[in-house]
């Protein structure tokens, strides 16, 4: 079901910026980048998402390359709590009256921020 | 605003017992979504709600689970009779639109 290529593990010193890179090759036309994040234990987190153009919000950054084939998520100063498994995945916009709410988890990528 | 809340926290059954999931979506949240993570493998979508109607029951495993969602505000998944391999952690999310969804802390179930 994933469509999507992580690293499965990457570690980032406290302070610095978290660089996280995800292929997603067979990505369609009207599918969008999402990324989610779960910290231990806890339910996934929303991060971000976009469709071409980069986004940025309180969290985090989302850069797309421009034939959308690859996608990296930036956290630009890391912290000990932003240890976490982090998740890329591609899925087709929302719609009204949609039914493809569904989101397909891969193994993510296990980012370790170390003091 | 109230996050999601999943009661309990943690359930300890004996195989072949019945089990009852209950999930509150934040307020006002139509979209509603049930996965859950067994051990050692990735989440998986279970099944998504919209108001009260079932959207997509793609991802129920089998007819031993039941998900309901009564007048359209907090839903229920039983499971009955509960195997050994329906151990894991069960996420329930809501969203206003379908973009971003909000999960709750989950239901840890363990089966003996």
């Amino acid at each position: 079901d994933a469509k999507t290529t992580q690293p499965t593990s990457m570690d980032c010193a406290e302070g610095r910026a978290a660089n996280l890179p995800c292929n997603h090759s067979t990505i369609s036309g009207n599918e969008y980048v999402y990324w989610y994040r779960q910290i231990h234990s806890q339910g996934p987190q929303y991060i971000i998402h976009g469709l071409k153009n980069n986004e940025t919000n309180e969290m985090a950054s989302l850069i797309i390359t421009e034939d959308r084939k690859s996608s990296t998520l930036i956290l630009p100063h890391a912290t000990l709590r932003d240890t976490a498994v982090y998740y890329c995945i591609v899925r087709v916009a929302s719609d009204r009256g949609s039914t493809l709410g569904r989101l397909y988890f891969g193994r993510g990528t296990q980012l370790t921020v170390w003091p | 605003e109230a996050g999601v809340t999943q009661f309990p926290s943690h359930s300890v059954i004996e195989k072949g017992q019945t089990v009852t999931l209950r999930c509150d979506p934040i307020s006002g949240h139509d979209n509603l979504y049930w996965y859950r993570r067994v051990m050692g493998k990735e989440i998986k979508f279970l099944l998504h709600f919209v108001k009260e109607s079932k959207q997509d029951e793609s991802g129920m495993p089998n007819n031993r689970f039941l998900a309901e969602r009564t007048g359209g505000t907090y839903s229920t998944l039983k499971v009955q009779p509960a195997e050994l391999e329906d151990s894991g952690v069960y996420f329930c999310a809501s969203s206003r639109r379908i973009n971003e969804q909000y999960f709750g802390p989950g239901t840890r179930l363990t089966v003996t």
